[in-house]
């Protein structure tokens, strides 16, 4: 079945660098999605990976690896306000659903 | 991008009532899809809404409990009935982003069910 596995928490200190892992079993997807979601809001789109490799997107970065069926999102100069859930996802088609990973929950700490 | 709304944006309602959630989108696009998310959880997809057609449910999730209409390619509700405590989650409306192959999603709707 489709599997992404995420860490449930990660802290991490103000300034420093994170990075959170998400493995996952299953193939023929189109791309890699990371999504951030604050307390009480809705997820936000921050990166995809359609092609292995790093893609840059500020101080954010997500990485693809398909032979190693592993990503990861990468948070750089963390901000207190980086604090929340992000969560891996993958699409099988343009038009088809997202399934998600359980979700990391990132907590900075000063 | 696509701009995405709901109403409500949360609501309290009383178990065995139900509650009709609207998705609005700017745009026009042919799929719409409905996820739940219960507290401290991750998305659940309960159902992709296609314009003239039937929606399709996914496993665990069923049309009389969650009835959804499509009528045009910009609105989209989804029907929670019969609510329960359980029910008490954050549903969200989602369309495709087809710079990628991502999705853009709603702000959320709120529901605590007493």
């Amino acid at each position: 079945g489709q599997s992404l596995e995420q860490p449930s928490e990660v802290t991490a200190v103000e300034g420093a660098i994170v990075q959170i892992n998400c493995t996952y079993q299953t193939s023929g997807f189109y791309g890699l999605s990371w999504y951030q979601q604050h307390d009480g809001g809705a997820p936000t789109f921050l990166s995809y990976n359609a092609l292995d490799g790093l893609e840059e997107t500020g101080r954010f970065s997500s990485f693809l690896s398909r032979s190693d069926s592993y990503g990861y999102l990468l948070l750089q100069e963390l901000q207190m306000k980086d604090s929340a859930s992000y969560f891996c996802a993958v699409a099988y088609s343009g038009n088809t659903p997202l399934v998600f990973g359980k979700g990391t929950r990132l907590s900075v700490i000063a | 991008s696509a701009v995405i709304s709901q109403k409500p944006s949360r609501d309290i309602c009383q178990r065995g009532t139900s509650l009709t959630i609207q998705c609005q989108v700017d745009s026009q696009v042919t799929m719409m899809f409905w996820y739940r998310q219960q507290p401290g959880q991750s998305l659940t997809l309960i159902a992709t809404a296609n314009q003239g057609s039937e929606a399709t449910y996914e496993s665990g999730f069923v049309i009389d409990k969650f009835p959804i209409s499509r009528p045009n390619l910009t609105f989209s509700t989804l029907t929670v009935s019969n609510m329960s405590p359980e029910d008490s989650s954050i549903y969200l409306c989602s369309v495709p982003r087809h710079a990628e192959e991502t999705q853009y999603f709603g702000p959320g709707t709120r529901l605590l069910v007493l």
